[in-house]
């Protein structure tokens, strides 16, 4: 059964330092999502791609983080400097347009 | 800030007993889904409701959705402990395209 792809699964860093998650989404859907999970809280919306386009990045620290899916598929968000607020799971998911997405196991970002 | 709001936050039952969880949303919407989260891990989906649709069956779970109250609730039958997970209902807003917005959730904890 198709999956989507995320890597790596940790990742523990001090602050001021650059990380990057890489997301793989199932073949052929063309809406990649990026997420931002804290504990005990439900997913925020960080990007949405259609294809290799951002139709929404309303909620991206865009002082910070950045986001690319250049030839619209995979996927590689980016947070540079990483601060100790950005501890949290950063999840990716794909769908078809309006459909249901498909979620990876998520990156458990710390930082120290 | 976030579309869906889930309650309770927190549920206990005994395996066996019927779960019912509700979400309320505050703009319209093109459709409601909800997802199941086991700790740590990604969202699995569950159920997708379109607006037109008052409820949907699949297999023990059961989605009701008011549109004119602007919420929507999950019942789960005869619960397992396999059930235990966090619930989240998440709401797409078609304004030029589809935006999925998460409630906070609810802790579901299926005692055996």
């Amino acid at each position: 059964e198709a999956e989507v792809a995320q890597s790596p699964r940790y990742k523990i860093t001090e602050k001021s330092q650059a990380v990057a998650f890489w997301c793989d989404p199932i073949s052929g859907h063309a809406t990649l999502y990026w997420y931002r999970q804290i504990l005990g809280q439900g997913p925020e919306l960080l990007v949405q791609f259609q294809d290799e386009s951002v139709v929404d990045d309303s909620q991206l620290p865009k002082d910070r983080f950045s986001a690319e899916r250049l030839k619209g598929v995979d996927s590689t968000l980016k947070i540079q400097p990483a601060e100790l607020g950005d501890s949290a799971m950063y999840l990716c998911a794909s769908s078809s347009p309006g459909g249901e997405q498909f979620f990876g196991p998520g990156t458990r970002l710390t930082v120290l | 800030s976030q579309q869906g709001e889930e309650d309770p936050q927190a549920l206990s039952i005994q395996e066996g007993e019927n779960a019912t969880m509700n979400c309320s949303y505050k703009t319209s919407i093109n459709n409601l889904q909800w997802y199941r989260q086991n700790s740590g891990r990604g969202l699995v989906h569950l159920i997708l409701i379109r607006s037109n649709e008052r409820e949907k069956h699949s297999g023990r779970l059961r989605v009701t959705l008011d549109t004119s109250k602007k919420s929507s609730s999950l019942l789960i039958t005869a619960s397992r402990a396999a059930d235990t997970a966090s619930y989240f209902c998440a709401t797409d807003e078609g304004t030029g395209g589809f935006k999925t917005i998460f409630g906070a959730g609810t802790r579901l904890f299926v005692k055996a």
